[in-house]
């Protein structure tokens, strides 16, 4: 099955700095999206973007679909943003592969 | 709009006991999916249903059987409980395509923590 590779696994943030993670897959795809797992478990949409880019807020997406590579940029960031942030693909079918997630830890 | 919703959201099991999750969606998809997250990893997809009356196999089954005789409704049973099950549910929905080819994003719902003593 399809490779999802996430990284770093692990970032620590001071409230107010800018962070880039990523996100690499094996195989072309044709849905990606991007999820936040707040401190309560509850998974959060943040953005689905199989090609280009995409901005919400201080959030932004950018998946090059040629290089198999998506990244999320997270910029003056707050507290409420820690947890685990999640890409997850699917190549020609319907069943979502996850990585296994950067953990964001943003400290005030 | 309710979105996905699962019951219940907490349980605790003993070895071979049997129960049922129900996941209910209030989006008319068409699709719609049973994940476990287990500490430290991401999803990874048990089931799934492309429509009323039918299901799949996802990449971890095993022990698990789904019914989907409702389009809004997809139902996750454990016949006979292992600690190994011991996890987070969660199920998703999401629309068919026009296509029918493409993907359309997946919603989910808040999870089911089940342990299995």
């Amino acid at each position: 099955g399809i490779q999802v590779e996430q990284s770093p696994p692990d970032l620590i943030l001071q409230e107010g700095a800018n962070s880039t993670l990523r996100c690499n897959f094996s195989d072309s795809v044709n849905n990606l999206q991007w999820f936040h797992q707040n401190p309560w478990g509850q998974l959060i949409n943040l953005f689905y973007i199989p090609s280009g880019t995409k901005q919400n807020g201080r959030l932004s997406a950018t998946t090059v679909a040629t290089e198999r590579y998506s990244l999320l940029y997270i910029s003056s960031s707050q507290t409420t943003d820690s947890g685990v942030y999640f890409c997850a693909v699917a190549p020609n079918d319907y069943k979502l592969s996850f990585g296994a997630g950067t953990t964001v830890t943003v400290r005030a | 709009n309710a979105g996905v919703t699962q019951t219940p959201k907490f349980r605790v099991l003993k070895t071979g006991q049997s129960m049922t999750l129900l996941c209910a969606q209030d989006m008319n998809h068409e699709y719609m999916y049973w994940y476990r997250q287990d500490p430290g990893m991401g999803l990874r997809l048990i089931h799934y249903s492309v429509g009323e009356g039918t299901t799949a196999k996802g990449e971890v089954p095993d022990g698990y059987n789904v019914s989907r005789l409702k389009k809004q409704n997809f139902l996750l049973g454990l016949e006979s409980a292992a600690p190994s099950q011991t996890s987070v549910y969660f199920c998703a929905s999401s629309h068919q395509a026009r296509d029918r080819v493409s993907n359309q994003p997946q919603h989910f719902g808040d999870g089911t923590r089940l342990s299995i003593l």
